[in-house]
């Protein structure tokens, strides 16, 4: 069963920031938080992830709450390709499992 | 970072018949995983494939159905049985880069149409 819950669709104006939400409340502590985006059923891709602090890299940026029961993953500068559904998952121990994700779309 | 093929990429199976879907992975890995991909829906876990041992099925799904074989480190094999129009999904190969954090690859999928 999945342990995170996240919008089913956003939207986004191209140029502009995409913040999408992830819940997880039932979240433990050696768990971390991923995000990976699926591209019209190719293989998901690695975005980022965390385990307590913010992160970024050179595609998005993490927020994880304090009390780490939700996070944020931002795209600064959304373009049309980021139009996908990005999943938001919580790894331990070789265990990785999907939610439904949240289909963003990016429009001009 | 891991480099995954799989094949076929797509086929059209008719129903009662079998596809075997290989994974190969450019590097030597301890786990390969395979999961499922319903029209529409997100990933599902089908099983965990150790080199040297039985895989691990999920809930729901059996041997009989998706047996898989892990002859190596880089390579993997999931088939598809007895097949009826409801298998009809995309099947990923994953492998998990490092599991103290886990970053995990995906392959690019066999889209399989059973008819």
């Amino acid at each position: 069963d999945a342990k995170t819950t996240q919008p089913t669709s956003m939207d986004c104006a191209e140029g502009r920031a995409a913040n999408l939400p992830c819940n997880h409340s039932t979240i433990s502590g050696n768990e971390y938080v991923y995000w990976y985006r699926q591209i019209h059923s190719q293989g998901p891709q690695y975005i980022i992830h965390g385990l307590k602090n913010n992160e970024t890299n050179e595609m998005a940026s993490l927020i994880i709450t304090e009390d780490r029961k939700s996070s944020t993953l931002i795209l600064p500068h959304a373009t049309l390709r980021d139009t996908a559904v990005y999943y938001c998952t919580l790894y331990n121990n070789n265990d990785m499992r999907f939610g439904a994700g949240t289909r963003l779309t990016v429009k001009p | 970072s891991a480099v995954i093929s799989q094949k076929p990429s797509r086929d059209i199976c008719q129903r009662g018949t079998s596809l075997t879907i290989q994974c190969q992975v450019d590097s030597q890995v301890t786990m390969m995983f395979w999961y499922r991909q319903q029209p529409g829906q997100s990933l599902t876990l089908i099983a965990t494939a150790n080199q040297g041992s039985e895989a691990t099925y999920e809930s729901g799904f059996v041997i009989d159905k998706f047996p898989i074989s892990r002859p190596n480190l880089t390579f993997s094999t999931l088939t598809v049985s007895n097949m009826s129009p409801e298998d009809s999904s995309i099947y990923l190969c994953s492998v998990v880069g490092d599991p103290t954090w886990g970053q995990f690859f995906f392959g690019p999928g066999t889209r399989l149409t059973v008819l």
